[in-house]
């Protein structure tokens, strides 16, 4: 299957808050509760930050919010500092017991 | 502390095989769905396979499928993936992962540090 759609990258000054939306079709996002959500820094393995489309683990800033709309879900991250910087993936079941990730979004904070 | 180490990446002729491992600790490993995710040089993430806490079930992507052999030896709490016929597309870090439950994956926490493999001649 196709990977997910997400904006290459997204740039906000700190303490602004920044949408990255995450579309897919009803054969994953729209059909499945099973969003979730990571952040990468450089060189570093993937983080989970948001699972079931819009809970946190524990351990996450309450800054990191999830949603999802029909096909598109949404990372929302409020109050950007500069540590939030890195690279961020949604990832959706896409039946099948298949997993299909996003492009993945760059986040800078100016 | 869970704690999932990656070893086993190289350089490999194209055509050629390698095993790649990942030992868990913190964690009761037969409880929990296992997953491997690669990372090709400066993309993104794609799901590769994912095996079942008993090992009963075992499930792969389209693009290894055939090729690519994920196991487990819960004895020894270290999860397993096995690559033949391996091509240049196969470069990247791999990852492995554990997932909610014995049968579910819902979400992958926490990741090992990844292991390179290089296909190249």
């Amino acid at each position: 299957q196709s990977a997910l759609t997400q904006p290459a990258s997204v740039s906000e000054s700190p303490g602004q808050s920044i949408t990255i939306s995450c579309t897919g079709s009803s054969s994953d996002v729209g059909g499945y509760d099973l969003v979730s959500w990571y952040q990468q820094s450089p060189g570093k393995a993937p983080k989970l930050m948001i699972f079931d489309v819009n809970n946190r683990p524990s351990g996450v800033s309450n800054r990191f919010s999830g949603s999802k709309s029909g096909n598109t879900a949404s990372l929302t991250i409020s109050g950007l500092q500069v540590e939030d910087e890195g690279d961020y993936y949604c990832c959706s079941y896409a039946g099948g017991a298949t997993w299909v990730f996003g492009g993945g979004t760059k986040v800078s904070v100016l | 502390e869970v704690q999932l180490l990656d070893s086993g990446g190289g350089l490999v002729q194209p055509g050629g095989s390698l095993r790649l491992s990942c030992a868990a600790s913190g964690f009761r490993f037969n409880t929990h769905a296992m997953m491997w995710v690669r990372q090709a040089p400066g993309k993104g993430l794609e799901w590769v396979s994912s095996i079942t806490g008993r090992g009963a079930d075992t499930f792969y992507a389209a693009s290894v499928k055939g090729r690519f052999s994920v196991s487990r030896d819960n004895s020894k709490d270290t999860l397993y993936l096995q690559m033949d016929s391996l091509r240049g597309e196969d470069t990247a870090i791999y990852y492995c992962a554990r997932g909610r439950s014995e049968g579910a994956v819902d979400w992958f926490d926490p990741w090992g540090q990844g292991t390179l493999v290089t296909v190249s001649s």
